[in-house]
């Protein structure tokens, strides 16, 4: 089974821009959680997709924002970037409980200038 | 609301040596427990998880862990270690029965196995 593929895995940004990432999940899983790690701040939870709704959200600003589409496939914006946007973007598929092993993606490595 | 300290940042050792990796949580709800690992320039792997039943609980790669309720703990073990265990280890929480998303993950901890 094909694992979570995330495009791209790099990116170059500056001040100002918008960016749009994507995670394609493991077939036949339903819920896709976006994370954003940094050095300082670690891991941190940016929203969960389930269904194509939303049903979970961090504490981001409104700048950060997702979808799902039917196929279960998300995609993560992030609009009017800031030089602390750039982090390492992660996202990861289960089946959607939270006893479920979410697998993760390798990332997408946004830099902002 | 929860949260999770891995009380070492860095924790350097010698190949063949035992490590033991600390994590504490803090949470006013019943959790489930996970370890996750993270090789450079990779996303993270479930290295194990605690939902219920035995407090201790057996993953992939040698590694163990002990739940703790009264201590609030889920410390990560191995007997001896590899070269290849060189990298960053993540302890993460989630509410018990909730909905998928929204693990808590601590600041991490960084294993450096020297030959």
């Amino acid at each position: 089974k094909a694992g979570v593929t995330q495009t791209p895995r790099y990116l170059i940004k500056t001040r100002g821009q918008q960016v749009t990432l994507s995670c394609s999940p493991i077939s036949g899983h339903r819920s896709v959680s976006w994370y954003q790690q940094t050095p300082g701040q670690g891991l941190q939870f940016l929203f969960e997709y389930f269904s194509e709704t939303q049903r979970n959200k961090g504490n981001f600003p409104g700048r950060f924002s997702g979808r799902q589409f039917s196929n279960s496939r998300s995609e993560m914006n992030v609009s009017t970037l800031e030089l602390g946007d750039s982090a390492l973007y992660l996202c990861a598929s289960s089946i959607g409980t939270a006893a479920e092993t979410q697998y993760f993606g390798p990332g997408t490595r946004l830099l902002v200038l | 609301a929860q949260s999770v300290t891995q009380l070492d940042s860095q924790v350097p050792v010698f190949e063949e040596a035992p490590v033991e990796l600390r994590c504490n949580y803090s949470s006013s709800v019943s959790v489930y427990l996970f370890w996750y690992v993270q090789y450079p320039n990779q996303g993270l792997q479930l290295l194990l998880k605690y939902l219920s039943g035995s407090t201790l609980v057996k993953g992939i790669n040698g590694f163990e862990a002990e739940f703790n309720k009264s201590q609030t703990s889920f410390h990560l073990r191995k007997p001896s270690v590899h070269i290849s265990d060189t990298a960053e280890y993540f302890c993460a929480v989630a509410n018990y029965g909730g909905s998928q998303g929204n693990l808590i993950f601590g600041k991490g901890t960084k294993l450096s196995v020297k030959p």
